[in-house]
């Protein structure tokens, strides 16, 4: 079992829909990060967490330190929010090494 | 600053071929990442340096690869010999500071062995 789990792998919406995409982690952290990675293969971190919610434009995170879950929203979604998502942790050991979920690639149509 | 460079962006070459690939870090960055990025296996850190010393190696697959940090703006992952399942995006990524921080990633050098 991967140490961290992202839902759903796959998720297509139509343009406008609220957006929620999970990750679920089975081991301590220090921190949690949400990438974004758009079809040309570019990787840009979107954000970074410990506790609690963080917002940056139409960009939503949530961590839930003792469900050991985080949550990625996307608010009035748009085609160009197309992209892989991908959920990563810091461990507790080790904190500088991520590991990183499989990914979730998102299809936003207009 | 233009973040961080990787190069080359693509790379071809024959099985049993040696390849560089190379990085340069946002200046100031004091941690360096390699990773590699297959369908199969998703993102996996390779190795990672602080301060030019690497720190963590266990990710290095085998002992065809690699990697070295000569000064605080260059690195470089080398696989001698190449083999057909090295094909990958491989992503160099820098942050600064120890732990919990922000990682910035280059652009990946997508490397294909034929």
């Amino acid at each position: 079992k991967n140490e961290v789990e992202q839902s759903p792998q796959n998720l297509t919406a139509q343009e406008g829909e609220f957006i929620t995409i999970n990750c679920s982690y089975s081991v301590g952290i220090s921190a949690l990060h949400w990438l974004q990675q758009h079809p040309g293969g570019g990787i840009v971190s979107l954000f970074m967490l410990s506790s609690g919610k963080k917002k940056h434009g139409r960009l939503i995170a949530t961590i839930n330190i003792q469900e050991k879950h985080s949550s990625l929203h996307i608010t009035a979604s748009h085609p160009r929010d197309s992209a892989v998502y991908i959920c990563a942790v810091n461990l507790i050991q080790g904190a500088q090494k991520l590991v990183f979920g499989q990914g979730t690639r998102l299809t936003i149509n207009p | 600053d233009a973040g961080v460079i990787q190069s080359p962006r693509h790379e071809v070459t024959e099985m049993g071929q040696e390849v560089t690939l190379r990085c340069k870090p946002i200046s100031g960055h004091n941690s360096l990442f390699w990773y590699r990025q297959t369908m199969m296996r998703g993102l996996e850190l390779l190795i990672y340096f602080n301060n030019n010393v690497p720190i963590d190696d266990s990710g290095m697959p085998e002992d065809r690869f690699s990697a070295k940090m000569p000064n605080a703006s260059f690195s470089t992952l080398k696989i001698q010999p190449s083999e057909p399942r090295d094909s990958a995006v491989y992503f160099c990524a820098s942050s600064f500071g120890w732990a919990n921080t922000e990682a910035f990633f280059g652009q990946g050098t997508r490397l294909t062995v034929v």
